[in-house]
């Protein structure tokens, strides 16, 4: 079975920091994969995804995502965190020719200034 | 362009009422999907449409609950006699095709009383 998880409950950071958000997944095949943002009393956001190509993906707010296919790991990194960056923050994957998003349980950052 | 919207942001409901939670996605998109959150937890599947067929509606969690796009554009998500476990955020989100980011509408959060 297809799943995506997220080892951390809650990553803490201090403001000026880099900062990674660990997901790992487990599937059969090849997954689009995606990270999504929601801060509170939002929507969620999409920030960015990888489908095939280059293993470093960039995407909104100064974030990025690096696939490793060999650790089934899709892990979001910022070079220097801002305060504005805390909020809960959710990995997803699809197959292709599906549509059914299969998401991991979320992941709280904390900024500290 | 405009992005996803949802209407009413709030709705509080007396246990038994019927209630109508309105999602108009970003124009163009073919797919369109309901979710339901938990405070802190990832969307939960509720129903898909493609076009204005349903496609799946695995995920509703009970007969009370029905959704509709009738004309492929808005939809609507209904839930007959509401009951206190229905309290939670509905999301809505719509995509260029089925297998593509996800852009999430802010939500209605229902309570039902």
């Amino acid at each position: 079975a297809q799943s995506v998880a997220q080892p951390e409950d809650q990553v803490n950071v201090a403001e000026g920091n880099p900062l990674t958000v660990k997901c790992t997944y487990s599937v059969s095949g090849n997954p689009y994969l995606f990270w999504y943002v929601q801060y509170p009393n939002r929507g969620l956001q999409f920030l960015l995804k990888y489908i095939t190509g280059d293993n470093l993906v960039k995407g909104s707010y100064g974030f990025e995502a690096e696939f490793n296919k060999s650790q089934t790991s899709f892990h979001l990194k910022k070079p220097s965190a801002l305060v504005s960056d805390s909020a809960l923050y959710f990995c997803a994957l699809v197959m292709d020719s599906n549509y059914q998003l299969i998401w991991g349980a979320g992941t709280k950052l904390i900024i500290k200034p | 362009g405009a992005g996803v919207s949802q209407s009413p942001r709030y709705k509080v409901a007396k246990r038994g009422q019927d209630v109508a939670l309105r999602c108009d996605p970003i124009s163009g998109h073919v797919s369109l999907f309901w979710y339901q959150q938990a405070l802190g937890q990832g969307p939960e599947f509720l129903t898909y449409f493609q076009n204005e067929a349903q496609l799946d509606k695995s995920g509703l969690p009970s007969d009370r609950f029905f959704a509709e796009r009738p004309e492929g554009s808005v939809s609507t998500l209904k839930i007959q006699r509401t009951q206190q476990e229905d309290s939670a955020v509905y999301l809505c989100a719509s995509s260029l095709v089925e297998a593509d980011e996800q852009y999430f509408g802010p939500g209605t959060r229902l309570t039902v009383t």
